[in-house]
Order: C-alpha cells, then structure tokens, then sequence
C-alpha cells in the first residue's frame, strides 16, 4: 500500500521546545516537500530536497530545519526560534522528473501551548 | 512575484448543477497548473494538472481549462454530488525548472442534497 504518511496526526508544543515532524514515503519518489498552511491562507513552502542529501530552502524557512539522509524520509524540525509554529503542516513527493503532479500526506497539526 | 487569486472563497449549490471554480494568476510565465481538492483537516488529492501548452485536461465530471495569456483557469464540475464538498485549490509553477508551487487560498464548495 503505497503512499505518504506523516506522524504525529495532532502535535502539541511549549514555547521554546524544538519539535520534530516526521514525514515518511514508500512512493520511491526523488523529490519531497514541506508545506505549511494557516487558516484562510495558501499553503506556503517551507523546504524541498530533490535528491538525497539535498534540500533548498523555501518562501518561510526562518525557524524550520530538515534533513534528507534517506530517500524515503524528510523530517521537518520546528524551532523555537520560530515565532508562530501553530499551522497545519503538509509534507508532499513528487516522481521527479518523471511526472509534475504532488502527492501530498495526510498533515500534522501543530499546536503550541 | 506570482500571485494566484481564487473567487469565490466559497460556493454553495443545490446537487445536481454544474458549477464553475475561478482561480486568476498574475505571472503568466507558468509551467503548469494543478487543481487539488482538500476534505476538512486532509491533505490535498491532485485533481487534474494542465501542462503550459495545454488547454484543457478532464477527468470524468471534472474539466479544467487553462487561458495562460490572460492568467485565468476554470475548474467546471458537471451534475455536483454532496460528496464534491471539500475546499479546491488551485497552484502554478513557474517556467525555469522552478520546484515551487505557489497556491491560492481556495474555494470552499458546499454541494446541498
């Protein structure tokens, strides 16, 4: 059964804990993604790594770390250092560069306390 | 900077009508355009995707459209079904290899039995 799962379904943080979001696919695709979206508002990219040991930043990466050391995995760590971490967090995969389409995981909803 | 536009924000109709989503972009140097559909609290599904070159796509009740000269692309929805509720989102990525999708906020669609 192949597809994107992203773990913890509901995420609850203290202001000034890191916290890390898990994203994991068994699609084989190359290129991955992290998206986060607020209420009322466009998804926007936070990171996306095209190949293993690589990854670029996206429009809102201030605060927001990841890391690619497997092609299956694309973990997403939210730190402090971010200011406003409440958001829904998507994590997506493309076949690059064989087809254009994402294919998007179930989401995180992160909630800081 | 691209911006994607999406009007109405949301549409009510009874079941059975057709209906028509709207989403506008300001760039029209785009590669491809993606409609999605996204049920409450879920991640997004990949609907249809239409290449620059393209005019249309279609996938049984839905048909999209893509005018890139004048930054507009419709999303037309034959004989609606209570099960079509769910927010659509439409996303551009632009021309030069670009792995960013930049969204709009939506149409939330609410098809009453």
């Amino acid at each position: 059964d192949g597809g994107i799962t992203q773990s913890p379904k509901y995420l609850f943080r203290k202001e000034g804990q890191n916290v890390t979001l898990s994203c994991e696919q068994n699609l084989n695709h190359d290129a991955m993604y992290w998206y986060r979206q607020d209420p009322g508002q466009g998804l926007r990219l936070i990171y996306y790594s095209q190949i293993v040991n690589d990854f670029q930043k996206g429009d809102i990466a201030e605060g927001y770390s990841v890391s690619r050391e497997k092609k299956e995995s694309f973990p997403l760590t939210v730190t402090s250092a971010q200011k406003n971490p409440t958001a829904f967090y998507l994590c997506a995969s493309r076949d690059r560069p064989h087809t254009d389409t994402q294919y998007f995981g179930p989401g995180t909803r992160l909630t800081v306390l | 900077k691209q911006e994607v536009t999406q009007i109405p924000a949301a549409l009510s109709v009874p079941e059975g009508e057709n209906l028509v989503l709207n989403c506008s972009f300001t760039d029209s140097a785009i590669y491809n355009l993606q409609w999605f559909r996204q049920d409450p609290g879920k991640g997004l599904t990949s609907l249809l995707l239409i290449q620059s070159s393209q005019r249309e796509q279609t996938s049984g009740r839905l048909n999209a459209s893509l005018d890139k000269s004048s930054g507009r692309s419709t999303l037309y929805i034959a004989a609606s079904q209570p099960g079509d509720s769910a927010t659509y989102l439409c996303a551009v990525r632009a021309q030069g290899g670009s792995e960013k999708l930049v969204f709009g906020k939506g149409t939330k669609l609410t098809v009453n039995p």
